[in-house]
């Protein structure tokens, strides 16, 4: 257990509808991640946050957005949702903002069902 | 741009055999973190190891060891004494100096066979 929780473990849900994924990092992690993995395009960075800011940006499509929380735990808003927009998304948390001395913990992850 | 290529999309052998997967990369940053996740089946991705650009010893951990050269941009990864349990699938990931996300290469679909 990574000490890293990802809400729902799954969700089915139509084109073009708006979904929202939770995350909550490890205690005393200031720094979230989000990440995208399908069989198409493989594990993709989507966005960091830093204790309440944005961070970095990956390969984030517009439809998505994301926010980081005074409590540290994350959101990840996927609208207009595609078919192409299944996936398992992870969230990770990692202490330090560049981790260059940490190391990033995964979620179990959320798996998206669009139909 | 930084790339990372896992070669091999799937090893299978048997139990108890030796096995290395193997991991290449490519970046401009003099400073860079290398990383091996592990995703059984289950679907979590599993931290085993982080090594930075700046430290070239090698690294053993039990079964396990990572062998860096930076002459020839390689990171892999070698499970010694394969067990059933080591099935999985194996990411080889880089971070820049300046950024924070990872990037991750394929994966090696790895089959112990018992």
């Amino acid at each position: 257990d990574s000490g890293v929780t990802q809400t729902p473990k799954h969700l089915i849900t139509a084109t073009g509808q708006r979904v929202t994924l939770r995350c909550s990092p490890r205690s005393g992690d200031l720094s979230v991640y989000w990440y995208q993995q399908s069989l198409d395009q493989g594990l993709q960075f989507l966005i960091q946050y830093y204790n309440g800011e944005e961070r970095a940006k990956g390969n984030i499509l517009e439809r998505f957005s994301a926010q980081q929380f005074p409590d540290l735990h994350s959101e990840l808003n996927l609208s207009s949702l595609e078919l192409g927009d299944s996936a398992l998304y992870f969230c990770a948390s990692s202490a330090h903002p560049r981790g260059s001395v940490s190391e990033q913990y995964f979620g179990p992850g959320t798996r998206l069902t669009v139909t | 741009a930084q790339k990372v290529t896992q070669a091999q999309t799937e090893i299978s052998v048997v139990e108890k055999e030796d096995v290395t997967l193997d991991c290449v990369y490519e970046t401009r940053d003099t400073t860079y973190y290398l990383f091996w996740y592990k995703q059984p089946p289950s679907g979590e991705l599993v931290f085993l190891i982080r090594r930075n650009s700046f430290d070239e010893q090698n690294e053993i951990s039990g079964r396990y060891s990572w062998n860096f050269q930076k002459s020839t941009s390689s990171f892999n990864f070698t499970i010694t004494a394969s067990q059933v349990v080591d099935s999985a699938v194996y990411f080889c990931a880089l971070r820049g100096g300046g950024a924070d996300g990872l990037t991750f290469g394929k994966g090696t679909h790895l089959i112990i066979q018992p």
